[in-house]
C-alpha cells in the first residue's frame, strides 16, 4: 500500500491566488515528520516545510502553510498569492519515527503545479 | 559551498556496461541515500545508510550495489546497466535520524545525475 498518496497529478492556478496541493498519508506511528519538497523545471529538490506528528500548531514558512488534520491523515500545501516562479513540481514526503532511527524518507508522486499568468 | 555533490550530471551508457555514481557531502551528516526519479513515481528509495559502514536497501534496489566506508561518501554502483535503469538518481543526506528534528536537520539533496542507458 503506497504510504503517501498524492491524488492531483496536475493543477493550475491564477497568480496571486491560492492554491491546495493535497497529500494523505498512511503510518500506524505515532511519532512521525511529514515534509513538503518543491522540484523547479532546474531539476533540484528545495525543502518547503515540514510538520511533526506532535506539533500542535499547523506549520508555516512564509508563503506556504500546511493544513494538517491528524485524525484525517492529511497533510494539504497551502500556497498563498500564487507567483509564476511556484511553478514546479512539489512532493510529499513522509519519514516515520518507529524507535530506530533508521528509517527513510518516502516521497509520493507528485502534484505538478502550472500558475497562470 | 557546503552541501551534497553527485558526480556525472549527465551520462549515458550502453546495455550491460557497468559505472559508479558519486555522492559526497561535507556537512558531517550520518545519513544518506539514493533515489531515482521516473515520470509519474516520485522518488524511489533505492539504498541506504546510517553510517559508516552500515547499509540497507530501499524500495527498488535490483541491479545497484552501495557502500559506506567513510561518512562524507556514498557511492552507487550500476552492475550491469539495463534500459530500465534510465532515470535520473538523486542522493540527499541529513544529519538527525530523527523526525521530530527535521525541521532544523533536514534532507539535503544533490543536483542529481541524469543516467540513459541505451
Amino acid at each position: 500500500a503506497q504510504k503517501i498518496t498524492q491524488t492531483q497529478p496536475g493543477m493550475f492556478v491564477q497568480e496571486k491566488e491560492a492554491v491546495t496541493l493535497d497529500c494523505t498519508y498512511d503510518t500506524s506511528d505515532q511519532s512521525y515528520g511529514l515534509f513538503w519538497y518543491k522540484q523547479p523545471s532546474s531539476g533540484e529538490m528545495i525543502f518547503l516545510i515540514y510538520q511533526g506528528s506532535y506539533d500542535e500548531q499547523n506549520a508555516t514558512e512564509g508563503r506556504y502553510s500546511l493544513n494538517f488534520q491528524k485524525a484525517r491523515k492529511s497533510a494539504n500545501l497551502v500556497i498563498s498569492a500564487s507567483q509564476l516562479g511556484d511553478s514546479a513540481m512539489y512532493f510529499c514526503a513522509m519519514r516515520e519515527d518507529q524507535g530506530i532511527p533508521n528509517t527513510p524518507l518516502v516521497f509520493g508522486k507528485g502534484t505538478r503545479l502550472s500558475v497562470i499568468a | 559551498n557546503a552541501g551534497v555533490t553527485q558526480t556525472p550530471k549527465f551520462q549515458v551508457l550502453k546495455t550491460g556496461q557497468s559505472m559508479t555514481l558519486q555522492c559526497a557531502q561535507d556537512m558531517n551528516h550520518e545519513y544518506m541515500s539514493w533515489y531515482r526519479q521516473d515520470p509519474g513515481m516520485g522518488l524511489r528509495l533505492i539504498h541506504y545508510s546510517v553510517g559508516a559502514g552500515i547499509t540497507d536497501q530501499g524500495e527498488v534496489p535490483n541491479g545497484y550495489n552501495v557502500s559506506r566506508s567513510t561518512t562524507e561518501d556514498f557511492p552507487l554502483r550500476l552492475l550491469s546497466a539495463a534500459p530500465s535503469q534510465t532515470s535520473v538518481y538523486f542522493c540527499a543526506s541529513s544529519y538527525s535520524l530523527l523526525p521530530r528534528d527535521a525541521a532544523n536537520y533536514g534532507y539535503t539533496f544533490g543536483s542529481g545525475t541524469r543516467l540513459t542507458v541505451v
